[in-house]
Order: C-alpha cells, then sequence, then structure tokens
C-alpha cells in the first residue's frame, strides 16, 4: 500500500499567518492527491483535489500544488475557523491511504 | 443538495456481523463511486473501500479485506458494507462518501455524518 506521510502533525500559529503543510506519498501518485479539513464532530470536507484544484465553494487562501510524490497545501492568511485537522489522501491506487493528520492549533 | 444517510451502526460482540447501509439523495447515484471511510474515536481517517457506478472495480484497505464486502443498489439508490469477522478494532464512525466521478480513482467529495460502530464483549 502507498504510504502517505504528512508534516508537521500538528502545529500552532496565529491568524493572518501564512501556513504549509506537506504530504509525502511512499510513491508516485501522479496528481491523484486531495486535501480535507475536519472540525471536531464534523465530517470532513474537501478543500482541494487533483493536488491543486479548489473545491468549489472553499476560499482563495487555500491553495495545492505538487505532483509525483510532493505536495504542499499552503493557507496564505490563516483566519479563526481554520483551525482544524488536515488530511491528504492519494487515490491513484487501492488500497486508497490518508495521511495521518495535521492538527493546527491557535497560538 | 447531495445527501447522504447512514444507518446499521451499533454494539456488536467480537466475531459476529453486522451490514452498515448508506442513503444517497441529490445527485444522480448511478454516475458516481462511492466510498466507505473509518474514524477509530480520537484517531484519523481512514478509507475502508470504493465502488465504482458498475462495480466492476472494488477496492478494500488490507485491514478489512476478506472481512468486509462493499456493495451498491444503483436502482435504490444505496451503498452498503457488510462487515463479518468484527474485530475492537473495528471500532469507529463509519462514513458514507461520494466519489468525485464514477471511477475507481476519485476522492471524496461529499460524505454523510457517519454511524457509530463498537466491537466490544
Amino acid at each position: 500500500a502507498i504510504r502517505m506521510t504528512q508534516s508537521p502533525s500538528s502545529f500552532s500559529a496565529s491568524t493572518g499567518d501564512r501556513v504549509t503543510i506537506t504530504c509525502r506519498a511512499s510513491q508516485s501518485i501522479n496528481t491523484y492527491l486531495a486535501w480535507y479539513q475536519q472540525k471536531p464532530g464534523k465530517a470532513p470536507k474537501r478543500l482541494i483535489y487533483s493536488a491543486s484544484t479548489l473545491q468549489s465553494g472553499v476560499p482563495s487562501r487555500f491553495s495545492g500544488s505538487g505532483s509525483g510524490t510532493d505536495f504542499t497545501l499552503t493557507i496564505s492568511s490563516l483566519q479563526s475557523e481554520d483551525f482544524a485537522t488536515y488530511y491528504c489522501q492519494q487515490y491513484y491506487n487501492y488500497p486508497y491511504t490518508f495521511g495521518q493528520g495535521t492538527k493546527l492549533e491557535i497560538k | 443538495e447531495v445527501q447522504l444517510v447512514e444507518s446499521g451502526g451499533g454494539l456488536v460482540q467480537p466475531g459476529r456481523s453486522l451490514r452498515l447501509s448508506c442513503a444517497a439523495s441529490g445527485f444522480t447515484f448511478d454516475d458516481y463511486a462511492m466510498h466507505w471511510v473509518r474514524q477509530a474515536p480520537g484517531k484519523g481517517l481512514e478509507w475502508v473501500s470504493g465502488i465504482p457506478w458498475n462495480s466492476d472495480s472494488i477496492g478494500y484497505a488490507d485491514s478489512v479485506k476478506g472481512r468486509f464486502t462493499i456493495s451498491r443498489d444503483n436502482a435504490k439508490k444505496s451503498l452498503y458494507l457488510q462487515m463479518n469477522s468484527l474485530r475492537p478494532e473495528d471500532t469507529a464512525l463509519y462514513y458514507c462518501a461520494k466519489g468525485s466521478n464514477e471511477y475507481s480513482r476519485s476522492s471524496c467529495d461529499s460524505w454523510g455524518q457517519g454511524t457509530l460502530v463498537i466491537v466490544s464483549s
């Protein structure tokens, strides 16, 4: 199975900060990568798919990049509603796999 | 509006079986792949299984392969997960998720609220 490794696992930041989360695949997945946001007690929400395509309705401060094995999710200016846990997922090959998650906390 | 409503969760003893269902509405069900994703209490997301629109290329997580079976009934707009030989480590909130296209290579663009499965004696 393809292993997805996110870094950091947790991170403290302030509103207005620029934040980057990285995700590395154990083998090439082309651009078959999605990013999700999950808030406590809620279902995940897709933010980005195909590595860099913004989901409709998601604020433009979110962006994704990368291909092959290395990917990033960037939030250009953190807002209070962005404090959550973020997951990457590859959907290139079965079994599809998620990263372990990055918990973004308020500093 | 896409709606996915899971049901069938509950408390079950180790070794027993359970069948989850997901009722879909708000989109053309047989135009999309579907997935099950689970989340153990306090843990991260784990993709469990996926099925394309025509059920021809099904995948499973290694942790459930041989024990779980995914299926769909396009006429009933429903997704299912038959879970056999349940183990305590299968305890989780199980989400039904809509794929972003009809094929197996699809991410999850809409999610239900989940149904809780607890495996314990």
